[in-house]
């Protein structure tokens, strides 16, 4: 079974709108963390935010937040006011208490003017 | 600031030859990884190192090896490469036990094996 699920693999935003990317992740563990990373086309891999599992408030950095529904095994990154350097692959991860991540498959964002 | 480099950004190699990929940070950080990328998958565990000399495989070890003799150095060795290798090769390493902190990512590198 996928332990993280990213079901959008492309989506398309206006400049200077908010989007949501999806990301669904399974665990029994009660300890675990989410993040979310940025893949521009020049490859490298920019961490965005993170959200653990006991946290209470939804994480923030910036125009990126993390709308966490622990019930619904959801952490979905919301990126506020587009901008098309915000054009890239995004990638949900986890760890489950361990130094290992588990990737989904991305979801590929373009922003257009 | 934390760096971590990968020695090619794009390499092409032959089917059956012995490829080297290696990766190198600077933050005295214990763990290493390797992972390959390929569109529709995501990213990929293929070996993890925890120490120096220690391993552990990944989700997808077959068909390559790694080595790590310092800890700032970690090498990933296609032993024969095939063209199922194609693919992007992406190092990132970390500090054990702090897992609400990211792993640090290099450049990643082509590999085109044909």
């Amino acid at each position: 079974a996928q332990k993280i699920t990213q079901t959008q693999p492309g989506m398309f935003v206006q400049e200077k709108e908010a989007v949501t990317l999806d990301c669904t992740y399974d665990t029994s563990d009660p300890s675990y963390g989410l993040f979310w990373y940025k893949q521009p086309s020049s490859g490298e891999m920019i961490f965005l935010i993170y959200q653990g599992s006991y946290d209470q408030q939804n994480a923030t950095e910036g125009r990126y937040s993390l709308n966490f529904q622990k019930a619904r095994k959801s952490a979905n990154l919301v990126i506020s006011a587009s901008q098309l350097g915000d054009s890239a692959m995004y990638f949900c991860a986890m760890n489950e208490d361990t130094d290992k991540l588990i990737f989904g498959t991305g979801t590929r964002l373009q922003v257009f003017p | 600031d934390v760096k971590v480099t990968q020695s090619s950004r794009y390499l092409v190699k032959r089917t059956g030859e012995k490829v080297f990929l290696e990766c190198v940070q600077d933050m005295d950080h214990e763990n290493m990884f390797w992972y390959r990328q390929d569109p529709g998958l995501g990213l990929r565990l293929i070996y993890f190192s925890y120490d120096v000399k220690m391993k552990e495989k990944g989700d997808i070890p077959e068909g390559y090896s790694v080595s790590r003799e310092k800890k700032e150095r970690f090498s990933l060795i296609l032993e024969s490469a095939s063209t199922n290798q194609t693919s992007m090769y992406l190092c990132a390493s970390s500090y054990t036990g702090r897992s609400k902190e990211t792993q640090y990512f290099g450049p990643g590198t082509r590999l085109l094996v044909l």
